[in-house]
């Protein structure tokens, strides 16, 4: 069965204490991975895709990367505007539609 | 680019009631369309499919009957609930994408319209 885990469900750091979010998944061939950004009330807005294994990323404090099993969302000292929870999906390539994980809540602290 | 916009932002309307949500791609041409509920705390949750010009695709469990998809032009699809119930109350989101679907086009995500049936 097609499968999308993050950790951790929750994540507070301090202002400009870096981490990482991952992303893990089972898929029956995978067509692409998702990152999306949403802040509360808001729709999903888009960050990154990445196709295939070794593949990277980079936007501003972002950096995402993907292997075989899981993509990790680096985030490098991060900022109070970057607290929001962060979703990624997979779409197999067998189904064009994008299987989503719980998100990871992030909150950076001032 | 890619911007998703979504009107209305919030409405509140009386059970037994009709409420249409519209969803536009603003700056490129969306062959397929997704619509998608959001419980509190949740992850999103797939309603319907929508190709321009073709019949939606419903998700097990979703009313068709209930939850009316039109997906007239590129640009444009609504979601109609209809004889809206408080079960109804929801964070509904919709999603386009320039491709068919079988690709791997991403789907950019409009801001989300808050129902609140009474």
């Amino acid at each position: 069965e097609d499968q999308v885990t993050q950790s951790p469900e929750a994540l507070r750091l301090q202002e400009g204490e870096s981490s990482s979010l991952n992303c893990s998944y089972t898929v029956s061939g995978l067509r692409g991975l998702f990152w999306y950004r949403q802040d509360p009330g808001k729709g999903p807005e888009f960050l990154f895709t990445l196709y295939s294994a070794g593949e990277e990323k980079e936007k501003e404090r972002l950096k995402a990367t993907l292997t075989k099993k899981e993509s990790f969302l680096h985030i490098t000292a991060p900022k109070p505007e970057d607290s929001a929870t962060y979703l990624c999906a997979v779409q197999a390539a067998s189904n064009y539609q994008l299987i989503w994980g719980a998100g990871t809540k992030l909150i950076i602290k001032p | 680019g890619a911007v998703v916009s979504q009107h209305p932002s919030w409405v509140i309307c009386k059970s037994g009631t009709s409420v249409k949500i519209e969803c536009r791609s603003l700056d490129f041409q969306a062959t397929t369309m997704f619509w998608y509920r959001q419980f509190p705390k949740q992850s999103l949750m797939l309603m319907a499919t929508s190709n321009e010009g073709s019949k939606a695709t419903y998700e097990q469990g979703v009313e068709k009957d209930k939850f009316l998809i039109n997906h007239a032009s590129l640009t444009l699809s609504t979601l109609t609930v209809t004889s809206a119930h408080p079960e109804d109350s929801s964070f509904y989101i919709c999603s386009a994408s320039s491709s068919s679907g079988g690709t791997q086009e991403t789907q950019y995500f409009g801001p989300g319209t808050r129902l609140l049936v009474l």
